[in-house]
């Protein structure tokens, strides 16, 4: 079973509509989460980190559920820049491994 | 402040032979990883360092792949013989753990395997 699994999409919505990804982990023992965006062809780069009690950044809400093991992405009045691969992140205690879910791919269209 | 630094930013090789990549981390960053990206999957960890020595290279596919840090600093990634299968982006990167634990990524190095 892999560590983080993530529905690979792709998610197609309109401009302004708003689109939630979700990505299940595997390890109970998980510490830190983390959601990364990576656009075609370009590096992934820090989209937001996720707490326990959950957090927002503007247009983007991140959830975590521990008794269920999943984390979730928010994105409201969806932009045409938000087209990207949305990679969940996963860390065990101490932050010793890092893994990679193999990522949400997101369209909005005009 | 300056990201981190990979070259070359692509190589085509022939099956068999072998391939050296470069990178070089923001200043002050001691921890160090190298990913290896296949076309449509996540990055995977091949390798992380803290300062020059090895912290996990349980995914490393030691009978061709090896990797060194020996200064701390800038690190090579190194595939002899390459396969086909090798054929990925290859991302390095880093992080300042005293910071936060945010991976600061290089734009990575294509490599195609004919």
């Amino acid at each position: 079973r892999k560590e983080v699994e993530q529905d690979p999409g792709p998610f197609n919505v309109p401009e302004g509509a708003t689109v939630a990804f979700n990505c299940t982990y595997s390890n109970s023992a998980s510490q830190s989460f983390f959601w990364y965006r990576q656009d075609c062809r370009k590096e992934p780069k820090l989209l937001m980190s996720v707490y326990s009690s959950g957090n927002e950044d503007g247009r983007f809400t991140a959830q975590l559920n521990r008794a269920s093991q999943y984390i979730s992405l928010l994105i409201r009045d969806s932009k045409l820049s938000d087209s990207a691969t949305y990679l969940c992140v996963v860390t065990t205690k101490n932050f010793n491994k890092f893994y990679f879910g193999s990522g949400t791919k997101l369209n909005v269209k005009p | 402040e300056a990201g981190v630094a990979q070259s070359p930013r692509y190589k085509i090789i022939e099956k068999r032979q072998s391939v050296a990549f470069w990178c070089n981390p923001i200043s002050g960053h001691a921890t160090l990883y190298w990913y290896q990206q296949i076309l449509g999957q996540g990055p995977k960890l091949l390798i992380q360092f803290q300062n020059n020595g090895v912290v996990d290279d349980s995914q490393l596919p030691k009978d061709r792949f090896s990797a060194e840090r020996l200064k701390g600093v800038d690190s090579t990634l190194k595939i002899q013989p390459a396969k086909l299968e090798d054929s990925a982006v290859y991302l390095c990167a880093s992080t300042d753990t005293r910071a936060s634990y945010e991976q600061y990524f290089g734009p990575g190095t294509r490599l195609t395997v004919t």
